[in-house]
């Protein structure tokens, strides 16, 4: 059973430019779920989407925002991208049959802002 | 402000010994815990939950609830190299999945041979 994947895996933007990053869950799994890592505040959680609708957001600020598939893919979007976003963005599904906090990471994407 | 708190380290252990790693979080009503490992350079992978109060035991890995003191531990027995890894404790509030998981930013983990 394939993994999380995630793509692409490293991504180099400058301040101002937007960028997209790509999920795709494990097959049967409908709940994806989105966190940013840095060394500083450790793991964050951004969002979460079930059945293509978004169920609850962390406190980040509208520059991030993300989407669910019918498929269950999902894509997270930061616009006018600042150093501070400089982050691995890890994408995690969970099958909604067992408990929600049983998470499945993918390995990340690690964006790098300058 | 939901919190978890956890002594970042580095926690330093003989091989063979028993890793002891602790936990604290501020959510009274938190339903659900969790202990991942994150080996450098590697996304966080579940090794172990616990939902009620009290020792769940899985392998060379015991995990400890106690809900009335907030506290959550989990103890690695014979403890060996390859369990050298950065520990996140994380909690689920009454939320459920929908709400995250709040992470604590991790404990370091060394087994030394």
């Amino acid at each position: 059973k394939a993994g999380v994947t995630q793509t692409p895996r490293y991504l180099i933007k400058t301040r101002g430019q937007q960028v997209t990053l790509s999920c795709s869950p494990i097959s049967g799994h409908r709940s994806v779920s989105w966190y940013q890592q840095t060394p500083g505040q450790g793991l964050q959680f951004l969002f979460e989407y079930f059945s293509e609708t978004q169920r609850n957001k962390g406190n980040f600020p509208g520059r991030f925002s993300g989407r669910q598939f019918s498929n269950s893919r999902s894509e997270m979007n930061v616009s006018t991208l600042e150093l501070g976003d400089s982050a691995l963005y890890l994408c995690a599904s969970t099958d909604r049959g067992g408990p929600a906090g049983e998470l499945f990471f993918g390995e990340g994407s690690r964006l790098t802002v300058l | 402000q939901k919190e978890v708190e956890q002594n970042s380290g580095p926690l330093s252990v003989p091989e063979g010994a028993i890793a002891s790693l602790n936990c604290t979080y501020s959510d009274r009503v938190s339903q659900s815990f969790f202990w991942y490992r994150q080996y450098s350079g590697k996304s966080p992978e579940l090794i172990m939950s616990i939902y009620s109060n009290g020792d769940k035991e899985d392998g060379r890995f015991t995990a400890q609830l106690n809900k009335a003191s907030q506290y959550v531990s989990l103890l690695i027995r014979d403890s060996q190299p390859s369990d050298s890894a950065t520990y996140l404790c994380a909690v689920e509030g009454s939320g459920g999945g929908a709400d995250g998981l709040t992470f604590g930013k991790g404990t370091h983990l060394i087994i030394q041979p």
